[in-house]
């Protein structure tokens, strides 16, 4: 069975940082490309960052560009998304998104406010 | 590569038919010869779940009035008949180009 279990969200002040990290199972990780889409309160859906299979090819979107660092571990099936210089703006669910759109995680919740 | 979805809002009568497009300003045809355009659904509340993959596939547990159809950049979602369930936001996503790039959505809702 496929799973991706998102952790790391919380509350942070204003110019803080976070490390989300979403820890995939039931599919050959590597293999894949993936990345992150998060969801503001009452708004859709907006991808932030990807990564290719092999952790050489990364995209960010325009908003979180030199904020924010995805990466990932293929020896730990592990995905990351650094986040620093956080504003109120990046408040939202982060999910971890398998290549496909076929598996989401459940997401974690970031909020900045002070 | 950029994804544009019309409309972005749909209203639509319980039963009826609905359609929504999206169209790539790419040829979304990959160089295995496969064409990778899916359609995922939001349901309030809920999580994405796909219902299309590769243009025409439907997902395991999707209903069959879910169809999918297209080629080259031209794709488009159709509900023969639409249920209150079917409430929610529909994007699609590219997967043939990098970075994968998906719609602005278009949110269905019952009139």
């Amino acid at each position: 069975e496929v799973q991706l279990v998102e952790s790391g969200g919380g509350l942070v002040q204003p110019g803080g940082s976070l490390r989300l990290s979403c820890s995939a199972s039931g599919f050959r990780f590597s293999a894949y490309v993936m990345f992150w889409v998060r969801q503001a309160p009452g708004k859709g859906l907006e991808y932030v960052s990807g990564i290719g299979s092999d952790g050489r090819d990364i995209d960010y979107a325009d908003s979180v560009k030199g904020r924010f660092s995805i990466s990932r571990d293929n020896s730990r099936n592990i995905l990351y998304l650094q986040m620093t210089s956080l504003r109120p703006e990046d408040t939202a669910i982060y999910h971890c998104v398998k290549d496909g759109v076929d598996f989401w995680g459940q997401g974690t919740l970031v909020t900045v406010s002070s | 590569v950029v994804m544009t979805q019309s409309p972005l809002s749909l209203p639509v009568t319980l039963g009826q038919p609905a359609s929504i497009s999206c169209r790539s300003s790419q040829s979304l045809v990959y160089s295995d010869g496969n064409t990778y355009l899916n359609w995922f659904q939001q349901r309030p509340g809920q999580s994405p779940r796909r219902l299309i993959y590769k243009v025409s596939n439907r997902d395991s547990g999707v209903p069959d009035r879910f169809s999918g159809s297209g080629s080259g950049t031209d794709f488009t979602l159709k509900i023969s008949r639409v249920e209150a369930e079917d409430v929610g936001v529909y994007y699609c996503i590219q997967g043939s180009h990098w970075p994968r790039t998906f719609g602005q959505g278009t949110k269905l809702e019952i009139k």
